[in-house]
């Protein structure tokens, strides 16, 4: 168990609908990052917050945003689904920015759009 | 930005066997993480080793950061090792990692 939760775990919706990720990093740890894993794609990051500020952005589309909040947990926001964006999201987080912490990932949560 | 590669792609191995995975990156780093994707897609942390060696049970890992590449070794393996490895770097200066494509491996009873 790496410490960080991700809900809800597995989810399927249909096209056009929106739908909203959460994530709650490892006690202590203040930068949470998105990744998502597809089978074309395979693992790309998408968007690094940190206390509360967005740090770093990656490969993210227009229509999904995110954000973390006061006690440090995080969302990500997910509309107007399409079919390509069936994926595992993961969330991670580290202790604070820098290239010498270890990141870890939670369990993911598998979107399916049908 | 920093091309990850790793090799070789697929590996299937006897229980018991021993085999060595490795991680070719372009530019240099201070920052390499080893992870583990189980069948169930879960990433698991083996190793953060920007350098040098370190060992953990059967698995070993090692990064010569002046050549530019990292060595991950699973000996006397397990059906349980079964899963994708990956490698990962930090882009540029920045925390965001980049994933190599994985070395898919499977150990058969």
């Amino acid at each position: 168990d790496s410490g960080v939760t991700q809900t809800p775990k597995h989810l399927i919706t249909a096209t056009g609908q929106r739908v909203t990720l959460r994530c709650s990093p490892r006690s202590g740890d203040l930068s949470v990052y998105w990744y998502q894993q597809s089978l074309d794609q395979g693992l790309q990051f998408l968007i690094q917050y940190y206390n509360g500020e967005e740090r770093a952005k990656g490969n993210i589309l227009e229509r999904f945003s995110a954000q973390q909040f006061p006690d440090l947990h995080s969302e990500l926001n997910l509309s107007s689904l399409e079919l390509g964006d069936s994926a595992l999201y993961f969330c991670a987080s580290s202790q604070t920015p820098g290239l010498g912490n270890t990141i870890y990932f939670g369990e993911g949560s598998w979107l399916t759009v049908v | 930005g920093i091309q990850v590669e790793q090799s070789p792609p697929d590996l299937i191995l006897q229980e018991g066997a021993n085999s060595t995975l490795r991680c070719n990156f372009s530019d240099s780093v201070n920052n390499l993480q080893w992870f583990h994707q189980n069948p169930w897609g879960q990433l698991i942390n083996l190793f953060y080793i920007p350098s040098g060696t370190k060992q953990n049970g059967r698995l070993s890992a090692t990064t010569v950061a002046t050549e530019r590449y990292s060595l991950l070794y699973i000996s006397s393996s397990q059906t349980t090792d079964s899963g994708v490895y990956f490698c990962a770097v930090p882009q540029g200066g920045s925390e965001k990692l980049v994933f190599g494509k994985g070395t898919k491996l499977t150990v058969n009873p």
